[in-house]
């Protein structure tokens, strides 16, 4: 997870815009995903964006790409409880198919 | 994540003890990959699997962890002489084939606790 770096934490008033930022540093990766993970489960895929996309949208959920800074954002309209996870950003690895992952963000959707 | 199946969701063990880890892929995948989350931390690349065969281990410690998928049945994580620092949750997740535009889909992991 060294390579791809996260906020660890956001907190967010519910029906209020969150946006989760990562960055990456391997510039082969051709696709960049977006996992949820709620606590005790495991990761549930919600996005992924190739690369040659600047952005992608999934009912409320909006990816950004910005591949000259290696900067990946995801933004959530409309922010509510259920949203509260902690959301992790991932790359491909060199190898193509393991998967870099970062620490995570801890988002906190609060009444 | 109904896809992918994996047991037992909790497991104990004592320190010198074995433990294995099943995963079932989701229906029509044969690609397997394992991964380990320390507390508080993102998740690591163990191995990564296809039936019968290794493709690559180079996440996995050298000693005491092994893999397998065998033609019939789970893939199966063992890991032998158990120390605390093995405590973590380990997540298998499969793909229909590999390659970057193949997503993983992850099970709800094994919660491993080690005393």
């Amino acid at each position: 997870g060294e390579d791809v770096e996260q906020s660890l934490f956001l907190s967010v008033r519910e029906g209020d815009s969150s946006v989760i930022n990562c960055t990456y540093t391997d510039s082969s990766s051709t696709y960049l995903y977006w996992y949820k993970q709620e606590p005790g489960a495991g990761l549930q895929l919600l996005t992924y964006i190739f690369s040659n996309m600047d952005m992608k949208q999934d009912q409320r959920l909006t990816v950004l790409l910005n591949k000259k800074d290696k900067h990946l954002s995801l933004r959530i309209a409309d922010t509510q409880t259920g949203d509260s996870a902690i959301y992790f950003c991932a790359e491909n690895s060199n190898s193509g198919y393991a998967l870099n992952f970062g620490k995570g963000t801890s988002l906190l959707v609060t009444p | 994540n109904a896809g992918v199946m994996q047991n037992p969701r909790h497991l104990v063990r004592r320190r010198g003890q074995e433990a294995r880890l099943r995963c079932s892929p989701m229906k029509g995948h044969s690609h397997v990959y394992w991964y380990r989350q320390l507390p508080e931390e993102g998740l690591k690349f163990m191995v990564y699997l296809q039936k019968e065969n290794i493709i690559d281990e180079s996440g996995m410690p050298k000693e005491r962890f092994s893999a397998e998928f065998p033609k019939e049945g789970p893939s199966i994580l063992r890991i032998q002489q158990v120390v605390r620092g093995d405590s973590a949750a380990y997540f298998c997740a499969s793909s229909p084939t590999t390659g970057e535009s193949q997503p993983q889909h992850f099970g709800d992991g094994t919660r491993l606790s080690i005393l």
